[in-house]
């Protein structure tokens, strides 16, 4: 059974940029999260989907953006990057409801360096 | 404002020995706390979660305690091994919300 699989593995873009990450979730997960790590630093959370809304937020600008498609499937859309957009971006999935039991299931991430 | 600490120092054990992560927390109310470990360049990988009115939870090696007096969860590994260093990271989340927040995390490294 595939895990929560993260697309691609690496990134390199420059300032000003914008870029596109994509997560598939565990089968069975119909909720998505998507997480930004700094390097020496825990996960801060950007937003999570359900039902291909976004229903709750964490502390990032509007330059930060996502989308759930019908089959679970997330995107996370970055505009005008900059050198501090710089981490790796984790994907977490969880069956709705269930996710007090099984805690979060997260891909291996994209390391996006913005040059 | 809110806050997670965890052990900034990283924690050097023998093999065998148990290892003890301690994770405290202000100005939280959580219904759970969650521990997860990450390996480098990897995504974090859930291990347990305690809720609210647990006092402790066990998995094989692994042991969690949750005082909400305290504002604290310890987290033990007995019979260490090298196979474990990791680093380890507590979360909290409540009912209210559906965002885990995460501490820095402690760097475990189990030698032989």
């Amino acid at each position: 059974d595939a895990g929560v699989t993260q697309s691609p593995t690496h990134l390199i873009k420059t300032r000003g940029q914008q870029v596109t990450l994509r997560c598939s979730p565990k089968s069975g997960h119909d909720t998505v999260s998507w997480y930004q790590q700094a390097l020496g630093q825990g996960p801060q959370f950007i937003f999570q989907y359900y039902e291909e809304e976004e229903r709750q937020r964490g502390n990032f600008p509007d330059r930060f953006s996502g989308h759930q498609f019908p089959n679970y499937s997330s995107e996370l859309n970055v505009n005008a990057l900059l050198l501090g957009d710089s981490a790796l971006y984790l994907c977490a999935s969880a069956p709705v409801g269930k996710r007090t039991n099984y805690g979060y299931t997260f891909g291996s991430g994209t390391r996006l360096t913005v040059v | 404002s809110q806050k997670i600490e965890q052990n900034s120092e990283a924690l050097n054990i023998q093999e065998g020995k148990t290892a003890t992560l301690t994770c405290n927390y202000t100005n939280y109310s959580p219904a759970y706390l969650q521990w997860y470990r990450q390996d480098p360049g990897r995504g974090p990988v859930f291990l347990l979660l305690i809720r609210e009115n647990e006092k402790e939870k066990r998995k094989e090696r692994l042991k969690v305690t949750f005082d909400t007096t305290l504002k604290q969860s310890l987290f033990h590994i007995t019979a260490s091994q090298p196979a474990d260093s990791a680093t380890y990271l507590c979360a909290l989340n409540s009912n209210s919300g559906y965002a885990l927040n995460f501490g820095k995390g402690t760097s475990l490294l189990v030698t032989p």
